[in-house]
């Protein structure tokens, strides 16, 4: 059973920009969620995707989007990057609609300068 | 608002130290609270959930319990690979299902 793949593993970009992040969902898992973790802090939840559509967002702008493919795969898109979007951005599956068992990916890790 | 908040921040054990770590939570209703342990560079490991008070569940050295307002995690004689920050998140009830996570408790067990 193939576990939850994310790349790239390191990102290093400039303020302004924009980035995409990848995310494989472990075998027979339809749900992916995104969270950003910051040095010391817990993951803060981003947004989910159940089935190709957004099932819940958290308290996150709007230059944050994401997709998630029929083969329930998924990307993270962040625009007009900032400073404060340095951090580890990880990618959890799960076999259904609630968080109930999350399994998560190693995380990209994403420098603004 | 929803707050989590895990004690100690961090926590330092000797071999075969037993100890607790705290979760205390306060949300309008509980659906479920999640237990993970992370390894610096890595992504949380799942390892427990707990969806009423009173629920106990067990893993290896680890025990996890839950009361109506808190989670404590018992670690039970700990090896120095029980060392990682261990994440405690919560789910609302009759809302979207999005967990909110607690800072973490670092521990570090010493041989």
């Amino acid at each position: 059973e193939t576990g939850v793949t994310q790349s790239p593993t390191h990102l290093i970009k400039t303020r302004g920009q924009q980035v995409t992040l990848r995310c494989s969902s472990q075998s027979g898992h339809n749900t992916v969620s995104w969270y950003q973790q910051a040095l010391g802090q817990g993951p803060q939840f981003i947004f989910q995707y159940y089935r190709e559509e957004e099932n819940g967002r958290g308290n996150f702008p709007p230059r944050f989007s994401g997709l998630q493919f029929p083969n329930y795969s998924s990307e993270l898109n962040v625009n007009a990057l900032e400073l404060d979007d340095s951090a580890l951005y990880l990618c959890a599956s799960s076999p259904g609609e609630a968080s109930y068992e999350q399994y998560f990916g190693p995380g990209t890790r994403l420098t603004v300068t | 608002e929803d707050q989590v908040t895990q004690s100690p921040e961090a926590l330092r054990l000797q071999e075969g130290e037993s100890s607790s770590l705290n979760c205390s939570y306060t949300v309008s209703g509980l659906r479920g609270l999640f237990w993970y342990r992370q390894d610096p560079g890595k992504g949380p490991e799942f390892l427990f959930t707990l969806y009423s008070a009173g629920e106990e569940k067990e893993k290896e050295r680890l025990k996890a319990t839950l009361t109506k307002k808190e989670s404590f995690l018992h670690i039970t004689a700990p090896k120095p690979e029980d060392s990682a920050t261990y994440l405690c998140a919560v789910e609302v009830a009759g809302g979207s299902y999005i967990p909110t996570f607690g800072r973490g408790t670092s521990l570090i067990v010493h041989p």
